[in-house]
């Protein structure tokens, strides 16, 4: 079946180190995002890419970086410079073509948890 | 920028009672509007979205939803909730010029009771 896949499912991380979480996806979507979910503070958007080689800012980027290298992967690096970063980081792709166009598919997400 | 509210935080139901969460939308310009939902331990998933044409669109699990454009509502509904529609409910806003950024409501959670 198609999907999202994303790694690990929980992670504990000291203060002052950098994590990252892997995404990937083999639904041949173009457009890729980071969500962070906050209890109560819905999901915001952390960084996106619409194609390959190609990425940008959401509304939270600060303290994150991301790579996309390959259509299928969109890895998301928490650094020490993110002063809150204990939080379920949930990513998604989107497919611009068909009856489908517009809607965000997710993943698992991933819990993070700073120690 | 786009903003979301969704009106009720926390809703507790019992089995048969209707439902209606509310959801408005600040943008300027045309949006697509979708409502998710995130049953316990599974996937956000898509609930019913709307693009263009009638107002009144359906999803799965009977849940409906009517986008009024004057009021900047997308306005989630079901007549009977069951237990099983235990859940977190997002509504979501994408501008049809930038459709890269989608925003979120802040979410409700729906406690139905047996």
């Amino acid at each position: 079946d198609g999907g999202i896949t994303q790694s690990p499912k929980y992670l504990f991380r000291k203060e002052g180190q950098n994590v990252t979480l892997s995404c990937e996806q083999n639904l041949n979507h173009d457009a890729m995002y980071w969500y962070r979910q906050d209890p109560g503070q819905g999901l915001r958007l952390i960084y996106y890419s619409q194609i390959v080689n190609d990425f940008q800012k959401g509304d939270i980027a600060e303290g994150y970086s991301v790579s996309r290298e390959k259509k299928e992967s969109f890895p998301l690096t928490v650094t020490s410079a993110q002063k809150n970063p204990t939080a379920f980081y949930l990513c998604a792709s989107r497919d611009w073509r068909g009856s489908g166009a517009n809607v965000l598919t997710f993943g698992a997400g991933s819990r993070l948890t700073v120690l | 920028a786009q903003s979301v509210s969704q009106h009720n935080h926390h809703v507790i139901l019992s089995e048969a009672a209707s439902l209606e969460l509310g959801c408005n939308y600040s943008y300027g310009g045309t949006v697509n509007l979708f409502w998710y939902v995130q049953y316990p331990g599974q996937h956000l998933q898509l609930l019913l979205k709307y693009f263009s044409g009638d107002p009144l669109v359906k999803g799965i699990k009977g849940f409906e939803a009517e986008f009024i454009k004057s009021k900047f509502s997308f306005n989630l509904r079901k007549p009977s909730v069951q237990w099983s529609d235990t859940a977190e409910y997002f509504c979501a806003v994408t501008p049809r010029t930038n459709a890269g950024k989608s925003t979120f409501g802040d979410g409700t959670t729906l406690t139905v009771k047996p």
